[in-house]
């Protein structure tokens, strides 16, 4: 009965590769977010798409591309990573646009 | 410019004894305000929010936290606390722009 969850739980990769990250969310929430943790722990938004559509899109590379088939998933794919994409990166949802409230537990991303 | 300050990175307290974290913030709107937690290895959960109802919000756990707009404050509090407690919280703002920023977080431990 998990309320966001994502897959994988960890992820380890050669610099250079494309890799994905899905999240779901089983709650009826219109909004999706996504999260990168540094290793200090600062959590910073990346994106966040309500019924689909892109609401906000902080200044990230554009390696990075969200996909949103329907509100109630909203994957992460990532080309070309790099050394500094290594972190722990959150799916998160919402009923609406104040703010997210459920967090899936996390993607720790190793990149070689 | 919206912003968060959490003014301090660790807190300790006695098992039994109040907590109190501080959180400041900088808004340009009325905002919305968060509190979640992370225990270790484990994915971010809502405590509470305060989104311009009442000024005083009860969250889980016995927590809560005082919206003060003359002081720019939402410092979390809880009487009494317990071991399971100890993990690190965060404190966020969201104003209208659907900005959302994350506090640097403040780790919490319990002394026995």
């Amino acid at each position: 009965d998990t309320a966001v969850s994502q897959t994988p739980k960890y992820l380890v990769t050669q610099m250079g590769n494309d890799k994905s990250i899905k999240c779901e969310q089983n709650l009826g929430h219109d909004t999706m977010y996504w999260y990168k943790q540094d290793s200090k722990k600062f959590l910073k938004i990346m994106f966040s798409y309500n019924n689909k559509e892109l609401i906000i899109n902080e200044t990230v590379p554009n390696r990075f591309s969200p996909k949103s088939p329907d509100k109630a998933h909203l994957n992460l794919h990532i080309n070309s990573l790099e050394l500094g994409d290594s972190a722990v990166y959150f799916c998160a949802s919402s009923p609406g646009l104040a703010g997210a409230e459920y967090f899936g537990a996390g993607t720790r991303l190793s990149v070689l | 410019a919206q912003s968060v300050t959490q003014l301090d990175s660790h807190v300790s307290v006695s098992e039994g004894t109040p907590v109190l974290l501080r959180c400041n913030y900088s808004s340009s709107y009325s905002p919305s305000l968060f509190w979640y937690v992370q225990h270790p290895n484990k994915g971010l959960q809502l405590l509470l929010k305060y989104t311009s109802a009442a000024t005083l919000v009860k969250g889980i756990n016995g927590f809560e936290a005082e919206f003060k707009k003359s002081e720019t404050s939402f410092h979390l509090t809880k009487p009494s606390a317990h071991m399971s407690d100890a993990a690190e919280y965060f404190c966020v703002v969201s104003d209208r722009d659907d900005k959302i920023i994350f506090g640097k977080g403040t780790r919490l431990h319990i002394l026995p």
